[in-house]
């Protein structure tokens, strides 16, 4: 079973638009940690943020913000005022403490186009 | 500056010939690992390593092998066995493999085959 969905595969947004990006996961474990990546063109993933089960605050950086709610299962990604560099595909990863760093879960990713 | 080097950028494989990916970090990271991303999918596990001359197969490690003979490098053989190695590989490291690690990534190395 996907432990990761993104069901949005690609979104286009006019600059300067809110966005907002899924993510849904899926674990049996109590502990466990949430990530998003973005992968700009040139292809190499950047860590954006960790969230662990604990803490259910929502967490603001600059233009960007996670909203985690245990009950839904869902920790979405909003990007506020978006520019044409937010343009990448961006990914929700679930990693369990039963199972370690080395199964890191990714979703299919969604890919942001923000057109100028 | 600190980062993971992947090389090369892109490769080009012949039928039933061995290709090497390169992965260096200077992180001094101790927990290394090999994905692979086909279009459209997320990235999947190939092999990673927790230590130095340890390693451990992933999700998808047929047709591929690795070794860690030192902290730092972690090349990745792509062998003639397998049999569809067209794909973005991506190399990632973390500080520990505890499950709260973020990984850093690579640029990556693009396979296609000739």
């Amino acid at each position: 079973a996907q432990k990761v969905t993104q069901a949005q595969t690609e979104i286009s947004v006019v600059e300067k638009e809110d966005v907002t990006l899924d993510c849904v996961y899926e674990t049996r474990d109590t502990t466990y940690y949430l990530f998003w990546y973005k992968q700009p063109p040139s292809g190499e993933l950047v860590f954006l943020i960790r969230r662990n089960s604990f803490d259910e605050q929502n967490e603001i950086s600059g233009r960007y913000s996670w909203n985690f709610q245990k009950s839904t299962s869902s920790f979405n990604f909003t990007i506020t005022a978006s520019q044409v560099v937010d343009s990448a595909v961006y990914f929700c990863a679930l990693s369990e403490a039963r199972t370690g760093a080395n199964n890191l879960f990714f979703g299919t990713g969604t890919r942001l186009t923000v057109i100028p | 500056d600190g980062g993971i080097t992947q090389s090369p950028k892109y490769l080009f494989r012949k039928e039933g010939q061995n290709v090497t990916l390169s992965c260096e970090q200077n992180l001094n990271h101790d927990a290394m690992y090999w994905y692979r991303q086909d279009p459209g999918q997320g990235l999947r596990l190939i092999y990673y390593s927790q230590i130095v001359n340890d390693f451990q197969k992933g999700d998808i490690a047929e047709g591929y092998s690795v070794s860690r003979e030192k902290k730092e490098s972690f090349p990745l053989t792509v062998t003639s066995a397998q049999k569809n190695p067209t794909a973005f590989y991506l190399c990632a490291s973390s500080a520990g493999g505890r499950s709260n690690q973020p990984q850093h990534f690579g640029d990556g190395t693009r396979l296609s085959i000739l």
